[in-house]
């Protein structure tokens, strides 16, 4: 079975600094999908941006890029320019690309703080 | 378009109560699940739809069952309500799978 872990429980940033947070996975398969979703204080769970394993490219959003390491099955998200509004909890999760598996696999989040 | 909505936001039941909670999404979405947040932990699949009248058994599935009837729709239900079941539950649909999913604002349901 997959399993997504984030070692960071909590983090902090400064406002208009960079952070970057961590997630690592254990699979066996060769494609799938990976995903940082956002969750602020009104517990809604947003898209914040989305990689395919068979893309070496790493995935950018604005702000938000990711540095996918696939042989270190590794997936952490650099947040650049941190605003208030990116306070948050945010979830690594990870998707099978085929079979019948249709579940994202989540980790259990870090906490990102960020400080005017 | 009001993307994925949950019905209720909030609820309080006492043990052996039932209720049902409905999603319902206007993305035209094939496939819509269901999940449980629970504190300290990832989200966890109770049960997901693939298409309208089929569902099947996720991660936690015990305790609850589904229905999908309508394509736009998606019910979990608590036949007996069981303190173990006090969480927040989201809703998400997917137009395909390996496609995004979607999440609805979540229900936090409280079991005395």
């Amino acid at each position: 079975a997959q399993t997504v872990t984030q070692s960071q429980p909590e983090m902090s940033v400064q406002e208009a600094e960079t952070v970057t947070l961590s997630c690592t996975y254990d699979t066996s398969e060769s494609d799938y999908y990976l995903f940082w979703y956002k969750q602020p204080p009104s517990r809604q769970m947003i898209l914040v941006i989305r990689q395919e394993a068979y893309k070496q490219q790493n995935a950018t959003e604005n702000r938000f890029s990711v540095n996918f390491q696939k042989a270190a099955k590794s997936f952490s998200l650099k947040i650049s320019d941190s605003q208030l509004g990116d306070a948050a909890m945010y979830f690594c999760a990870y998707r099978s690309s085929g079979g019948s598996n249709y579940k994202l696999t989540f980790g259990k989040g870090t906490l990102l703080t960020v400080n005017p | 378009n009001a993307g994925v909505t949950q019905t209720p936001k909030f609820r309080v039941l006492k043990t052996g109560q039932s209720m049902t909670l409905l999603c319902a999404q206007d993305m035209n979405h094939e496939y819509m699940y269901w999940y449980r947040q629970d504190p300290g932990m990832g989200l966890r699949l109770i049960h997901y739809s693939v298409g309208e009248g089929t569902t099947a058994k996720g991660e936690v599935p015990d305790g609850y069952n589904v229905s999908r009837l309508k394509k736009q729709n998606f019910l979990l239900g608590l036949e007996s309500a069981a303190p173990s079941q006090t969480s927040v539950y989201f809703c998400a649909s997917s137009y395909s799978m390996g496609r995004t999913q979607y999440f609805g604002p979540g229900t936090r349901l409280l079991v005395l």
